[in-house]
């Protein structure tokens, strides 16, 4: 079955450079999240999309922006990178109703 | 705001059973959901419990009782390869369109042969 695929799986960047992280979601599921994780943390929620449309907003830093595109597939956006974002970004996808959310493999980002 | 109180560690015997608690404050309540991730993996959906009881899929079964404001997850036969992360976590607003989950710390579970 088709999974969350995120792109790319590892990044390096500098400090105050910018990223951008993609999500693929699962084909017909109409919802997207963004968590970031850091090391021996818990999941932090960052933002979501239903329908293309941003629909709920967590502790996402405003050097970050995300958007959702025609095709459902959805990039977070991260500008003047600080060493404190590094993390693992977790895209998940869901259907509306759905009470589980299936997430991706991650993208490890590593900012020196 | 939400608040989601779990034990760090948890260690248990293959073959044994083992319940992880969880404990929420939250402003609105939308049920409770939990999570496996392994080191590095990606979290995995086990179970949702949105009304009073138990919820039982396969080897795993989660618990709430909305009115002391508690769930566990209950992991029976416990293998090696139970050894995880367990988070459980809540819906962060209304309901209603795309809410993010916050989840609680997690758990630590580690098995033992």
């Amino acid at each position: 079955a088709a999974g969350v695929i995120q792109s790319p799986r590892h990044l390096i960047k500098e400090k105050r450079e910018t990223a951008t992280l993609k999500c693929y979601p699962i084909p017909r599921h109409d919802t997207v999240y963004w968590y970031q994780q850091g090391p021996g943390q818990d999941p932090q929620f960052l933002i979501s999309f239903y329908e293309k449309m941003q629909s709920d907003k967590g502790s996402i830093p405003d050097r970050f922006s995300a958007q959702q595109f025609s095709d459902y597939h959805s990039e977070l956006n991260m500008s003047s990178l600080e060493l404190g974002d590094s993390a693992l970004y977790f895209c998940a996808s869901s259907s509306q109703g759905a009470y589980g959310y299936t997430f991706g493999s991650g993208t490890r980002l590593t900012v020196v | 705001g939400q608040s989601l109180e779990q034990p760090s560690e948890v260690t248990a015997v293959e073959g044994a059973i083992v319940q992880i608690n969880c404990t929420y404050q939250t402003s609105g309540f939308y049920g409770l959901s939990w999570y496996q991730q392994h080191d590095g993996g990606a979290p995995t959906f086990l179970s949702y419990n949105g009304l009073d009881g138990l919820e039982e899929t396969g080897r795993f079964s989660s618990f709430l009782s909305r009115s002391d404001s508690y769930g566990y997850l209950l992991l029976q036969e416990l293998q090696m390869k139970d050894s995880a992360s367990y988070f459980c976590a809540v819906r962060d607003s209304s309901g209603g369109g795309a809410d993010g989950l916050t989840f609680g710390k997690g758990t630590h579970l580690i098995i033992q042969p």
